[in-house]
């Protein structure tokens, strides 16, 4: 069953470093996201990706973070200069259509990111 | 208010008893709704989706009245394995294209 990768699994990062999570969507897929879940508080939306351009962000994806799709096949959520408050786990998620008519983002296993 | 409010439990049910989750919704132009599944430390995975008229899937109904913003899940007939944090989950929240999460509510079914 196709899936999405994501790598690394776990991530220790001293503040201030840059930190790039990557990504792995289906195939077939055209609609690509990022949300993030800080230990026990709910999964937040950081940015949405469409047609190789950012389609919307949320407030906490500010000018620290950036996404990209370099080869075609790779997503990727770049922090530029991580700060404390970054430590979370990231899912990546793939969506072969817009999430109002199925409401079925695949998600990865996640990035878990500690920042020391 | 939070977009999407839920109870977050823990739910604490013996096996086998019926147990039902709410959520509540601010935003009245919201388009879809569903429930989606997280198991500790997991990734979120879809449940069902939620439509007006009702839907079942297996032991699992869903629910939704637009009028009070208000979205139901009902798990008949519990088992071990539904232990988990069940999410609602709105999408088209804002105007934006994106789904939105609940903070959950946790399940626990035991012997």
């Amino acid at each position: 069953e196709p899936e999405v990768t994501q790598t690394p699994s776990h991530q220790v990062t001293q503040m201030g470093q840059e930190v790039i999570l990557r990504c792995v969507p289906i195939s077939n897929h055209l609609y690509f996201y990022w949300y993030r879940q800080i230990l026990g508080q709910k999964v937040e939306f950081l940015v949405s990706f469409y047609n190789n351009e950012i389609s919307e962000k949320s407030e906490i994806f500010d000018d620290q973070f950036s996404v990209e799709r370099p080869d075609g096949s790779n997503f990727t959520l770049k922090i530029r200069s991580t700060k404390l408050e970054d430590s979370a786990m990231y899912f990546c998620a793939s969506s072969s259509r817009t999430g109002w008519d199925t409401g079925e983002l695949f998600f990865g296993e996640g990035s878990r990111l500690t920042v020391l | 208010r939070k977009e999407v409010e839920q109870d977050p439990g823990p739910f604490n049910v013996p096996e086998g008893a019926t147990v039902a989750f709410n959520c509540t919704y601010s935003n009245s132009a919201s388009q879809s709704f569903f429930w989606y599944r997280q198991d500790c430390r997991k990734e979120p995975k879809l449940l069902m989706s939620v439509y007006s008229s009702g839907n079942e899937d297996g032991r699992f109904t869903a629910q939704l009245n637009r009028a009070s913003q208000y979205i139901s899940l009902l798990i008949r007939d519990s088992k071990l394995s539904d232990s988990a944090t069940y999410l609602c989950v709105v999408f088209g929240t804002g105007g934006g294209n994106k789904l939105t999460f609940g903070t959950g509510t946790q399940l626990k079914v035991e012997l």
